[in-house]
Formats: C-alpha cells, sequence, structure tokens
C-alpha cells in the first residue's frame, strides 16, 4: 500500500479557498486517490475520489497531476462547519491506510 | 445518508467482562471493516470481511474477534476487557464493485471504557 504525506494542520479563515495537498509517491498504476472528511467523535465522512486530471463534486475539486505521484484537495469558501481531520488515501486493494490527516481549522 | 448502525454508542464496563459490539448495514455491502481510534490519534484497522464466512486480521494487531455469518452483520467481540481496549470502535462497510469501488461508510462509532 502506498503511503501518504500530508500536513498535520493547516488555518484558514471564512469564505477561503483551502488546498490540502498530499503526497504519494509510490502510488500504483490502480491505485485510487480518496479523500474523507472527519468530525470529532464521528466516522469518516467520504468526500471525493479519483485516478487522474481533475474530479470536481458539489463540495469539493481533486487535482491530480500525470505523474499521480501527489494530489490536492480543493475546499473553495470554506465555513466554520469546515474544521475537521481530512485524510488522503490511496486504495489499491481491499485494505486502506487512513494515516494521521491533516487538521484543519478555519476561523471566523 | 449510509445506512450502518452500531450499538451501543458509549459503553462504560468493568474490566474481564466479556463484551460484543453491534454493527449493522442495511446497504446489501459485501466488504465490512472493523477500526480503532483512539482521541486525536489516526484509525487503524482491525479487522475485515469479503463476505459472509470471510474475516481477517487487519494492520493493528488486536484481542479482539469478529464473525460474518450474515451479509448485514459484522459483531466484535471482546472475551474479556482490559482498561488497554478503551477506545473508540469504528464500523464501516463497502459495496464490492461499481465506480466508487473504494468508498467506505462509517456507523457512527463505539465509544469503549473499560475500568
Amino acid at each position: 500500500l502506498a503511503k501518504t504525506t500530508q500536513p498535520i494542520s493547516m488555518d484558514s479563515y471564512e469564505g477561503q479557498e483551502v488546498n490540502i495537498t498530499c503526497s504519494h509517491n509510490n502510488i500504483a498504476t490502480n491505485d485510487y486517490i480518496t479523500w474523507y472528511q472527519q468530525f470529532p467523535s464521528q466516522g469518516p465522512r467520504f468526500i471525493i475520489q479519483g485516478y487522474k486530471t481533475k474530479v470536481t463534486n458539489e463540495v469539493a475539486s481533486l487535482f491530480i497531476p500525470a505523474d499521480r505521484k501527489s494530489s490536492t484537495l480543493s475546499l473553495p469558501r470554506v465555513s466554520l462547519s469546515d474544521t475537521a481531520v481530512y485524510y488522503c488515501l490511496v486504495t489499491g486493494g481491499f485494505k486502506t491506510i487512513f494515516g494521521a490527516g491533516t487538521r484543519l481549522f478555519v476561523k471566523a | 445518508e449510509a445506512d450502518i448502525y452500531q450499538t451501543p454508542r458509549y459503553l462504560v464496563i468493568g474490566t474481564g467482562k466479556k463484551i460484543t459490539l453491534e454493527c449493522s448495514q442495511t446497504m446489501g455491502h459485501d466488504k465490512m471493516y472493523w477500526y480503532q481510534q483512539d482521541p486525536g490519534m489516526e484509525l487503524h484497522l482491525i479487522h475485515y470481511s469479503y463476505g459472509v464466512n470471510s474475516t481477517e486480521k487487519g494492520d493493528l494487531s488486536s484481542e479482539s474477534t469478529v464473525s460474518r455469518i450474515r451479509t448485514e452483520h459484522f459483531p466484535l467481540t471482546l472475551e474479556s476487557a482490559r482498561p488497554s481496549h478503551t477506545s473508540q470502535y469504528l464500523c464501516a462497510s463497502s459495496p464490492a464493485g461499481g465506480h466508487l469501488i473504494y468508498e467506505q461508510y462509517f456507523g457512527p462509532g463505539t465509544r469503549l471504557t473499560v475500568t
């Protein structure tokens, strides 16, 4: 399983765009990149998944360069309720490794 | 919203007791998982299942056991609880195929405290 590296924490202000980058240098051909969000005392919640280029849904965008060795989760116009831990996962099989995640603090 | 349920949500129990944490999903998912997470720490996979009568140990060694007799049910059992078992236990499930083949749906978790 490919190891992922992402910043431990980030701060932002309401209304700003937040970009969280994840490195996964050993990603395999069949691996997908998936991001989850977790609030305190809750289970993680799926945000977005991609294989290459750009994926966008109603809550986020995921940018993946051609070499796929990194990915960037983009959250447009964050609000206080976006304060959470964000996990980047590389999943190519049954097991998934969540890692430590990035703690995002959104300030007023 | 995902239909995956865990009971109890909170449990305080004494050392040496046997406990079973329940997890059920109504989505017909073949794959199910148990994770353990201490406050503010990362999730660790402790058990997973491909389907009925299939169970495997995860990356983190655990003294718990699991069973998968029915597709929708994946209970976790601790034969003799110890204070070191104090943690949050999260159950998840995912479909076997489809476009988003690795999306996992998580339950609300069970916060276990062993005194």
